[in-house]
This record gives structure tokens, sequence and C-alpha cells, in this order.
């Protein structure tokens, strides 16, 4: 089946600091999604991004579709940006969805 | 506001005591579907259903069931629990445009523990 791969799966940033977060699928995906989970387990929609370039704010997300990757920029992080980010999309000529391993980010003050 | 509700947030039940937990949206939402989190596994779907009267499996839907009687309503059933079953389980829901679904929104979980 489809493998989806995010990196780094550990990432430790002083406030203020930037990052680069990637999410990398073996084979086509449709509806590529980018979610923070906060620490209290709550997963927030941050980008709905099938293809392009959106930027929302100190974010910012790009999907390379044909080349099967995405990536999220994160700007000027903030201690709030902590917890766990996941890319998601639907396999290929299905409605199911895959998700990936996910990219723990802890922002110190 | 819109949203995916889910019930209950938690719960500690035992082996083979029957439970369901209620999915609703008042998004007018075709997709929703199911998902349990387990550390080092992940997110990982169970069913989902593409409209009313119409389920399919995700990857792990042994020991779970669902129904879809209502478009705004999917509950997930677990006819006999068992411990591996313990996880945090989450509901999303999401339109359907043409042959793809929408942008996918997730209810606040409902941490199950079975002993």
């Amino acid at each position: 089946g489809i493998q989806v791969e995010q990196s780094p799966p550990d990432l430790i940033l002083q406030e203020g600091a930037n990052s680069t977060l990637r999410c990398n699928f073996s084979d086509s995906v449709n509806n590529l999604q980018w979610f923070h989970q906060n620490p209290w387990g709550q997963l927030i929609n941050l980008f709905y991004i099938p293809s392009g370039t959106k930027q929302n704010g100190r974010l910012s997300a790009t999907t390379v579709a044909t080349e099967r990757y995405s990536l999220l920029y994160i700007s000027s992080s903030q201690t709030t940006d902590s917890g766990v980010y996941f890319c998601a999309g639907l396999t290929s000529g299905t409605y199911k969805y895959i998700f990936g391993t996910g990219t723990r980010l802890k922002v110190l003050a | 506001e819109a949203q995916v509700t889910q019930n209950p947030r938690y719960l500690i039940t035992v082996t083979g005591k029957k439970l369901t937990v209620t999915c609703s949206q008042n998004m007018n939402h075709e997709y929703m579907s199911w998902y349990r989190q387990d550390p080092g596994l992940g997110l990982r779907q169970i069913y989902y259903s593409m409209n009313v009267e119409v389920t399919d499996k995700g990857d792990v839907p042994e020991g779970y069931k669902v129904s879809r009687k209502e478009k705004r309503n999917f509950p997930l059933i677990l006819e006999s629990p068992s411990p591996n079953q313990t996880s945090l389980y989450f509901c999303a829901s999401s339109p359907i445009k043409g042959t793809n679904t929408g942008e996918l929104f997730f209810g606040e979980g409902s941490r199950l523990t079975v002993l």
C-alpha cells in the first residue's frame, strides 16, 4: 500500500526560529491536507492543499503533486506551535484516507 | 457553528460490553469516516461512508461496525470490545466534490479504554 513518510520525525526549536516539515508519498494521493494535533489531542485543520501554495499568517504550505510531496513552512515559531503535525491524503482512485507518520514539534521559550 | 460532535469523549469499559460512540455533523456533508490513533501507528481509517446507507471498510475494520441511517450521524459500534481496541478515536466529515472529497473536518476525539 501507499506509504506516507514525514520528516523530520522530531524537531526542537527555539521560539522565533523557522522550520520546514516535509511529507513524501510513495504513490499518488488526492486532497492533501495538513493538520496540527495540539497537546490536548485535537486535530486542527491547517491547509487543504491538493496542489500549489497557500499561506495563512506565519504558516504556508506547498504541494507538488507530480513529485508526490508537500512542505509545511512555519516561520517565527511560537510555543503554541508545539504538537504533532500530520499530512494526509486520499489514496488515488479510492475514498480511503492515509496519514503520515507525523512530525513532533516542540518550541522552547 | 460548523462542527463534528463525538460522544462520549472519555470512556472506560470492560471486555465484551457492547458500546457505541456517536458522531454527528451539522455541515450536510456526504462523506463521514472513523479513525483510530495509536502510539507508533499514527492515524488509521476504520470505516467510511459516502452517503446514507453506503459504508465501506478502511484499513482496520476488524471488531467494529458502523451504520449510516441519517446523513448527519455515523455511529461506531464495538459489539464486543477487547483491550486491543483501547485507543483514541476520531470521527471526521467532508463534502463530496465530483469524484473526490473536499476538506476533512475532525471531531474532538473519544478516548476509549477497554479493561
